[in-house]
């Protein structure tokens, strides 16, 4: 079965510092890997995807993030945090030929000015 | 990509009453999907809706409970049963779209239940 597992419920860092979110996935094929945001009283905005290939995906506002397949790790990256990243972040997975996706708990990021 | 939005944006209602969230779809859309989110958990997939079929739920979620409508392509409705406080969470309708078939996500309804 597929599951998401992100072990931070909480990060905090200071401004300009940088960030790892961490996150690992089961799945027994190939996944389709993804990281949203969501700020307070919001839905969730897509960050960045990963279907294949180069296995270092960029995405919006400066994040990044590194498909191992070895590790079954999805780590999300930015090299210099803004006050405004403060926000949680879901790491989810999707079965290739299934529509219905499984995210992780969240990590629930601060940043401090 | 497919903008959704949601109506009510949240809601409070008394124990053993129904309320109903409407979805809407900028453009038609195949599926739709449900979502509820407790206070900082994560998002847990409640049913698939299609068009003018019935929906399927995921384990732990019921029809009699969570009846869920979807007339056309752009639009559904999630009706919440005799809610009690334990349905007071954040309730999010998604769809895919896009080239790569991401999923989106509408704003969310919370919902109070006293």
């Amino acid at each position: 079965a597929q599951s998401v597992t992100q072990p931070d419920a909480r990060v905090t860092v200071s401004e300009g510092a940088s960030l790892q979110l961490r996150c690992k996935y089961s799945y027994s094929g190939t996944p389709y890997l993804f990281w949203y945001v969501q700020y307070p009283r919001q839905g969730l905005q897509l960050l960045l995807k990963y279907y294949s290939g180069d296995p270092v995906v960029q995405g919006v506002n400066g994040f990044e993030a590194e498909f191992i397949k070895s590790n079954s790790s999805f780590h999300l990256r930015k090299a210099s945090v803004h006050w405004s990243d403060s926000a949680v972040y879901f790491c989810a997975v999707r079965n290739t030929g299934y529509q219905n996706f499984y995210f992780g708990k969240g990590t629930s990021l601060t940043v401090i000015p | 990509s497919v903008l959704l939005y949601q109506k009510p944006n949240r809601d409070i209602c008394q124990s053993g009453t129904s309320l109903k969230i409407q979805c809407v779809a900028d453009s038609q859309v195949v599926s739709m999907f449900w979502y509820q989110q407790f206070q900082e958990q994560s998002l847990m997939l409640m049913a698939t809706a299609n068009e003018g079929s019935e929906a399927t739920y995921e384990s732990g979620f019921t029809k009699d409970k969570f009846p869920i409508s979807r007339p056309n392509l752009t639009f559904s409705t999630l009706t919440v049963n005799n809610a009690r406080p334990g349905d007071s969470s954040i309730y999010f309708c998604s769809s895919l779209g896009g080239a790569d078939a991401e999923q989106f996500f509408g704003p969310g309804t919370r919902l109070t239940v006293l």
